[in-house]
């Protein structure tokens, strides 16, 4: 597509139970990155993924959270074991390049809500 | 590590008034800057940024923004806000192949 996909773009879950968010970012983009927007919180850092290089995952808050892009391109969010605190938007992002230089694009998000 | 500040949480502008919105930046070199807008039920959107050259840069819908290095600031602004401004900001600093730090955001309001 046009742009980058994000889905679900809504996803309600109860406590406990384990959500795989999925990112499609726009092709040929080499670095993708996964943020959490929290209300009053800003954008958080989770994970970025920048070619065949190793990911920066520094931003992932617990053991829990994970990600994975397959083949450099679709990438995988997983939480397990959700929290309530984990409730928040997720974003997705993706730049061409091979440095910060570029534009992020970025998806509309997948809503997280935990009961 | 780097780090941006965005001192206002929330901001009110008459239409017609003209805007500034704070960003600090902390970083060892010269990063790349960013600010990106978020309108309600939007995605974000690079509004500009700067790398090197020209202190101020111009960007889309108006915006502007100057890079103080003395300063750790790139503060954005605009002569004259309209209503459809009204959004949540945020400022950026990126460092080569490093990652993308976001500031906790500014959301502007507008009144008639």
């Amino acid at each position: 597509g046009a742009g980058v996909s994000q889905s679900p773009s809504n996803k309600v879950t109860e406590k406990g139970k384990d959500v795989e968010l999925r990112c499609d970012p726009i092709s040929g983009h080499t670095a993708l990155y996964w943020y959490r927007q929290s209300l009053g919180q800003g954008l958080e850092f989770l994970i970025y993924f920048q070619g065949n290089s190793a990911p920066d995952k520094s931003g992932l808050p617990s053991d829990r959270f994970s990600a994975e892009r397959t083949g450099g391109s679709v990438s995988t969010l997983t939480i397990q074991r959700t929290q309530q605190e984990d409730s928040a938007v997720y974003l997705c992002a993706s730049s061409s390049g091979t440095s910060n230089t570029g534009e992020l694009f970025f998806g509309e998000g997948s809503r997280l809500t935990v009961l | 590590a780097q780090s941006v500040t965005q001192p206002d949480i929330h901001i009110t502008v008459s239409e017609g008034a003209s805007l500034e919105l704070r960003c600090n930046y902390s970083y060892g070199a010269t990063p790349y800057l960013f600010w990106y807008v978020q309108s309600p039920g939007q995605g974000l959107q690079l509004l500009l940024k700067y790398f090197s050259g020209d202190t101020l840069v111009q960007g889309i819908k108006g915006f502007e923004a100057e890079f103080k290095r003395s300063q750790s600031s790139f503060n954005l602004r605009k002569p004259s806000v309209h209503w459809s401004d009204a959004a949540e900001y945020f400022c950026a600093v990126g460092t080569g192949f490093q990652k993308l730090v976001f500031g906790t955001g500014t959301r502007l309001l507008v009144s008639p």
